[in-house]
């Protein structure tokens, strides 16, 4: 496509229910990146995706959350039994990770705003 | 652990005018990747300007240019010419090097300016 796309927009939920967020990197792109940005902690990385390689879940605050990416292309970000301290934006972003030395720019989607009630 | 420092929570612009935001980091690398992103309400995260630290030469484009103080740590994003569009918050990000090792490109964002523009 021509950009990252991230679906839902807005999802508001109830303390306790999973929810899954979904992240459609840009055609080609071999990086994907999950990001949170809330009010209190600002931008904060969460799970790094590149190709085939095992994932990065350095971020991931809890084991409530965890992601995947099938086919090396879309990616969904589940986070079981939310809590109210889960509400934020979160961010997805790909990049075309070929060369050593690259800049490998990140291109980011619209982002989902989770509400936990 | 890198850190980004944006000092300035808000800062205001005549429209026309010129203005400049503050960027500090930290880091023990020699090489990395500087970026500047402007997030208007549409919470989009747009790629404004990036900048190598191998690089003397500060990044331009278009109205957006860095001044990139290697050794201080410094690396702030002027805008000329100010217009309304530019109104949004705007965020310093680091990348470290790519041989730093697997798991290691994320970017480490600041807290961010929001930059308003007066008509």
């Amino acid at each position: 496509g021509a950009g990252v796309s991230q679906s839902p927009s807005n999802k508001v939920t109830e303390k306790g229910k999973d929810v899954e967020l979904r992240c459609d990197p840009i055609s080609g792109h071999t990086a994907l990146y999950w990001y949170r940005q809330s009010l209190g902690q600002g931008l904060e990385f969460l799970i790094y995706f590149q190709g085939n390689s095992a994932p990065d879940k350095s971020g991931l605050p809890s084991d409530r959350f965890s992601a995947e990416r099938t086919g090396g292309s879309v990616s969904t970000l589940t986070i079981q039994r939310t809590q109210q301290e889960d509400s934020a934006v979160y961010l997805c972003a790909s990049s075309s990770r070929r060369l050593a030395g690259s800049t490998d720019t990140q291109y980011f989607g619209p982002g989902t705003r989770l509400t936990v009630l | 652990a890198q850190t980004v420092t944006q000092s300035q929570p808000e800062m205001s612009v005549q429209e026309a005018e010129t203005v400049t935001l503050s960027c500090t980091y930290d880091t023990s690398e020699s090489d990395y990747y500087l970026f500047w992103y402007k997030q208007p309400p549409s919470r989009q995260m747009i790629l404004v300007i990036r900048q190598e630290a191998y690089k003397q030469q500060n990044a331009t484009e278009n109205r957006f240019s860095v001044n990139f103080q290697k050794a201080a740590k410094s690396f702030s994003l002027k805008i000329s010419d100010s217009q309304l569009g530019d109104a949004a918050m705007y965020f310093c990000a680091y990348r470290p090097p790519t041989y730093s090792g697997a798991g290691s490109y994320q970017l480490t964002f600041g807290k961010g300016t929001k930059l308003s523009v007066i008509p």
